[in-house]
């Protein structure tokens, strides 16, 4: 079985600058995908980024990147500029590539708050 | 435009009451999933359902939930008898047309008294 681990349970970050949000994962399959989910406090699930394992090139969606590292089996989410909006709850997520209806895995989130 | 809705966004019931939450996705997909998300703690699989039958559940989902598809659009996820520790978030979820991603809905926040 998949298990995701996000080993950050609080983030702290001012307001312009970048901060990382690190996630490390365990699977035996070669194909799978990554995602980054925010959770703000009306606890709505919003894609933030996908990552397909096959692609070595790090996704990027405006201010937000990953850093993903296969071997390592690290999945890391930069965010640059950061906004006060950007304060949420961020899951990292896995779901396999196989089967015709993969769930996805969740690591248990890391609480980012953003200062002025 | 939300790809999903579901309905209550609130329920409150009391301990041994049967719930039914309900997820309307907008367009229509073969591949829907339930997760839910006790206060504080991650977001967990309960079932996947494709084409019309469960595809995989997890330990969580037992004989005391159901899912159905009642008329081709809405999706529902039946709790039998509410326990207390029921209460939690609970998402209904689609694939995207290339099936990479799954979009949520906002959530029904169940509350078992």
């Amino acid at each position: 079985a998949q298990t995701v681990t996000q080993s950050q349970p609080e983030m702290s970050v001012q307001e312009a600058e970048t901060v990382t949000l690190s996630c490390t994962y365990d699977t035996s399959e070669s194909d799978y995908y990554l995602f980054w989910y925010k959770q703000p406090p009306s606890r709505q699930m919003i894609l933030v980024i996908r990552q397909e394992a096959y692609k070595q090139q790090n996704a990027t969606e405006n201010r937000f990147s990953v850093n993903f590292q296969k071997a390592a089996k690290s999945f890391s989410l930069k965010i640059s500029d950061s906004q006060l909006g950007d304060a949420a709850m961020y899951f990292c997520a896995y779901r396999s590539a196989a089967g015709t209806a993969s769930k996805l895995t969740f690591g248990t989130g890391t609480r980012l708050q953003v200062t002025l | 435009e939300p790809e999903v809705t579901q309905t209550p966004s609130h329920q409150v019931t009391q301990m041994g009451q049967e719930v039914i939450l309900r997820c309307v996705p907008i367009s229509n997909h073969l591949y829907f999933y339930w997760y839910r998300q006790i206060l504080g703690q991650k977001v967990e699989f309960l079932v996947s359902f494709y084409n019309n039958e469960i595809s995989e559940k997890s330990e969580i989902f037992d004989d005391q939930f159901s899912v159905e598809r009642p008329d081709g659009s809405n999706f529902t996820l039946k709790i039998r008898s509410t326990k207390l520790e029921d209460s939690a978030m609970y998402f209904c979820a689609k694939d995207s047309p290339g099936r990479r991603e799954q979009y949520f809905g906002p959530g029904t926040r169940l509350t078992v008294t």
